[in-house]
């Protein structure tokens, strides 16, 4: 099983509401990211899980929260967020968090619209 | 933070070979090259990585400069499968552990 899977795929939010974003992975990778993307922009980087500890948090808002209950599992809750935070939000895995850690497994996201 | 550069776009026709390159002029010693390429709608795909030799796997090569600062995805014949956004990354590793940032990608078209 070589695939990251990310639920819901679109979800549309009001802006007082709490809503999350899942992430599943059963590689055995024991690093797990979040990234934002909008549109015709590159991903950037949001949180960096390791060992299910967070280990990098690029400054982001405190209305999004991310939580990695386990190995396999991480979350990523929004309360509050803003029109601007409509993107497309990426969930992707490796194999460990060490130097020779290999490349990056991508889900195919969760298009998250904030009315 | 490391950064990259890449062309927005490039054209290649079919069967024929492309070379997307990329700058990393701020590259540090531990830094690998990664690239990955993203079609419409779908999360990002792995391509190749590597430090300082040439790599080569079956979906493409990936020819670094001798000083590191530079490097070039060559995708051996081009097909209409091909056409995506390729993302020229540099992956740091620190002591929190591994950074993955994005460079601007190149769109690349593929003319039949």
């Amino acid at each position: 099983d070589t695939e990251v899977t990310q639920t819901p795929k679109h979800l549309v939010m009001g802006m007082t509401n709490k809503k999350s974003l899942k992430c599943e992975q059963h590689m055995g990778h024991r690093a797990m990211y979040w990234y934002k993307q909008k549109a015709k922009k590159p991903p950037e980087l949001m949180f960096v899980y390791s060992y299910e500890k967070l280990s990098i948090n690029e400054s982001v808002p405190s209305r999004f929260s991310p939580e990695c209950p386990n190995s396999s599992l991480l979350n990523l809750h929004l309360h509050a967020l803003q029109p601007e935070d409509s993107a497309l939000y990426l969930c992707a895995s490796s194999q460990s968090q060490g130097p020779n850690t290999g490349e990056l497994f991508f889900g195919e996201g969760s298009r998250l619209t904030v009315l | 933070d490391a950064k990259t550069t890449q062309p927005n776009s490039m054209e290649s026709n079919e069967e024929e070979p492309v070379h997307l390159p990329c700058n990393h002029s701020t590259i540090s010693g531990t830094d690998y090259i990664h690239w990955y390429r993203q079609l419409p709608s779908q999360g990002p795909e792995y391509v190749i990585h590597g430090l300082t030799s040439n790599v080569n796997n079956r979906m493409a090569s990936l020819a670094i400069a001798e000083d590191r600062k530079s490097s070039t995805l060559i995708l051996h014949r081009a097909t209409l499968r091909d056409a995506a956004v390729y993302y020229c990354i540099l992956r740091l590793y620190e002591n929190t552990g591994n950074q993955f940032y994005f460079g601007t990608g190149t769109s690349l078209t593929v003319i039949p």
